[in-house]
């Protein structure tokens, strides 16, 4: 079955640093779909992607999806404190296919 | 109120009991699933219902049993709980098809001794 694999699944960085969460698809995709879950929280839609070479922005958030539709990545420049939690991507291989793939998260903690 | 509710928010219970966890939600979605997150493990679909009369296994549906009561509700049963079950359980909710953001609810969080 599908596989969607997220690198890596942990990053400390020092406030101010940037940040970047990489996934990878076995199939090519439909779409994918970027959420954020907060420490002891429910993940939260942030974003999602569905043209070939699509690049998206959300004030320091940038989102890539592949030209292949089979890799995705998340970019945060300069990190706050705000932005710690868990980001997962989700990958939907198919048109009429509703599953969610999710990859396994990138735990992000910011050092003050 | 939230959207997405979920009942009950912590369970510890034994091993062998039938545990049942409910969710409710108001937006209106035909679409809920119900998903599985271990530490490390990112999130799994144990089940997902289109409508009412429409119920399909996700990745990991096996110990686990759903029912779709109604359009706003859809119940999770482990018949006979074990303790690698123990884990925290979500239920989600998605609109359109062409645009399949889902909508989480809080979590269950289950423990089983």
């Amino acid at each position: 079955g599908q596989q969607v694999m997220q690198i890596p699944q942990y990053q400390h960085v020092q406030e101010g640093e940037d940040f970047t969460t990489y996934c990878n698809s076995s199939t090519t995709l439909s779409n994918i779909q970027w959420y954020k879950q907060r420490p002891g929280g429910h993940p939260v839609f942030l974003i999602q992607l569905v043209k070939s070479g699509e690049v998206k922005k959300q004030k320091r958030l940038t989102f890539q999806f592949g030209e292949a539709k089979k890799n995705s990545s998340l970019h945060i420049t300069a990190t706050q404190t705000t932005d710690v939690g868990t980001y997962f991507c989700a990958g939907q291989s198919g048109a009429g296919s509703y599953q969610l793939t999710f990859g396994k998260g990138t735990k992000l903690s910011v050092i003050p | 109120d939230a959207d997405v509710t979920q009942t009950p928010r912590n369970r510890i219970t034994k091993t062998g009991k039938r545990i049942m966890l409910e969710c409710s939600q108001t937006k209106g979605h035909d679409r809920m699933y119900w998903y599985r997150q271990d530490p490390g493990l990112g999130l799994r679909l144990i089940y997902y219902s289109f409508d009412v009369k429409d119920i399909n296994k996700g990745e990991i549906s096996d110990g686990y049993s759903v029912s779709r009561q109604a359009q706003a509700k859809f119940s999770l049963s482990l018949e006979s709980a074990i303790p690698n079950q123990t884990a925290l359980y979500f239920c989600a909710t998605s609109g359109m098809p062409e645009y399949n953001e889902q909508f989480f609810g809080p979590g269950t969080r289950l423990t089983v001794l």
